[in-house]
């Protein structure tokens, strides 16, 4: 049973350019959580989504990121018009039901670079 | 909002001793979850450890066990027997048992070294 894929591993993007991230939750599993680590620093919660559905999204920022989670298909983070504030590592995270007790598996996460 | 707090940025240890990460959090909630995550410098989030709050008795799994003072809020990890693969940043996790929208809160991590 593959794990949580995410792709690319490492993305480099100029400023005002936009980026897209994807993941692909784990087999069966219908929740995705989106989070972000600075450099030396923990995750930090960005959104939460179930198919078609934006659960959570107290962790975006309210300009310039989006998040969808669609019927068919991966999960995509996009960041238009990218800064150098945005270089970061962007993790995403699968889980078959919402409830606290259900297991999170991560993926290995993007590295966003902006130059 | 729930907090979590490392207060340790960097620990060492040498192999085959022990060592203790500390980990507080700050809630008004009753039912919980708490985790510690490993994260190896391949950037994999991997779970070590997790505590339900209900549950009074401590986790253990193998080398790794927890110390969970739910009246202090406190939810220390114990490593036991360190291997040098135990080399990682420790990140200690709260995930609320409130509502759907269960995210996890994460501590800003203790970078664990471990010398021979």
């Amino acid at each position: 049973n593959a794990g949580v894929m995410q792709n690319p591993r490492h993305l480099v993007r100029r400023r005002g350019q936009e980026a897209r991230l994807r993941c692909s939750p784990m087999k069966g599993h219908s929740h995705v959580y989106w989070y972000r680590q600075l450099p030396e620093e923990g995750l930090k919660f960005m959104v939460y989504l179930q198919k078609e559905n934006i659960i959570d999204e107290s962790g975006m920022p309210k300009e310039r990121f989006s998040a969808e989670f669609p019927k068919e298909g991966p999960s995509i983070l996009r960041i238009q018009q990218v800064v150098r504030g945005d270089s970061a590592a962007y993790f995403c995270a699968s889980s078959p039901w919402s409830s606290y007790n259900s297991p999170l598996h991560f993926g290995n996460g993007t590295r966003l670079t902006v130059t | 909002a729930q907090t979590v707090t490392q207060s340790q940025p960097e620990m060492s240890v040498q192999e085959a001793e022990t060592v203790t990460l500390s980990c507080t959090y700050d809630t008004s909630e009753s039912d919980y979850y708490l985790f510690w995550y490993k994260q190896p410098p391949s950037r994999q989030m991997i779970l070590v450890i997790r505590q339900e709050a209900y549950k009074q008795q401590n986790a253990t799994e193998n080398r790794f066990s927890v110390n969970f003072q739910k009246a202090a809020k406190s939810f220390s990890l114990k490593i036991s027997d360190s291997q040098l693969g135990d080399a990682a940043m420790y990140f200690c996790a709260y995930r609320s048992a409130a509502g759907t929208a269960s995210k996890l809160t994460f501590g800003t991590g203790t970078r664990l070294q471990v010398t021979l």
